[in-house]
């Protein structure tokens, strides 16, 4: 089956600066790569996704960058503030597939300091 | 308030004891995945159903089952419970399995404390 890795573990960044969170991905039929947030004893929250047809993909201060030919893509942040502090989580499925199941990464604690 | 529902919100029980978690899914959504996700650990997938289905199995203990009714609605049931399997039980919802939009939605949880 699909593995993810995610790194770093644990991100400390001052505010205002920009943070940034890698995954790779090992099975080259994933297609659909999601990054949730989750606060302490929240819900997961969908914060930005892409799909393998697309290289980039912004939503405002969030981006997200997907290489298939290295089979890795990155979260990036920017312009950090404090309510930006959370776990993130990478994941990657295959849309297409009967399945969709999500394959997540063990997760980064992002903290921004004021 | 992504529109997935989960009861109870809290659960305290103790070990030996069984206990059903309850998920309604996004309104139109046909697919629901179970995940666990305990003290500092990941999001570990545990089953996920699809139209009544099941369709996939994950980490998921002989103690552990779960099923969907004919209104879409999941329950997870957990038996011969352990101090170990104390953690937050998340239902996760998604239109169609695999379809063209894969995004799934996250319920609030229900937060399991096995004593």
């Amino acid at each position: 089956g699909e593995n993810v890795e995610q790194h770093p573990s644990t991100l400390s960044v001052q505010e205002g600066d920009s943070a940034v969170i890698k995954c790779t991905y090992s099975d080259s039929a994933s297609n659909y790569f999601p990054w949730y947030k989750q606060e302490l004893g929240k819900r997961p929250q969908l914060i930005i996704d892409i799909r393998s047809n697309v290289g980039e993909k912004k939503d405002q201060r969030i981006a997200v960058t997907l290489n298939k030919t290295a089979k890795h893509f990155s979260l990036h942040i920017t312009e950090t503030q404090p309510e930006d502090s959370a776990v993130y989580f990478c994941a990657a499925s295959m849309a297409g597939s009967t399945l969709g199941r999500l394959y997540f990464g063990r997760g980064t604690q992002l903290t921004v300091w004021p | 308030d992504s529109g997935v529902t989960q009861t109870p919100k809290h659960l305290i029980t103790a070990t030996g004891q069984r206990v059903t978690l309850r998920c309604s899914p996004r309104s139109g959504d046909l697919s629901v995945y179970w995940y666990q996700q305990s003290l500092d650990q990941g999001l570990q997938f545990l089953i996920q159903y699809y139209n009544g289905e099941e369709r996939a199995k994950g980490n998921i203990l002989e103690r552990f089952s779960a099923q969907q009714f004919p209104d879409l609605h999941s329950e997870l049931n957990l038996s011969s419970l352990e101090l170990g399997d104390s953690a937050l039980y998340f239902c996760a919802s998604s239109v169609v399995p695999g379809g063209p939009y894969n995004e799934q939605f996250f319920g609030p949880g229900t937060r399991l404390t096995v004593l």
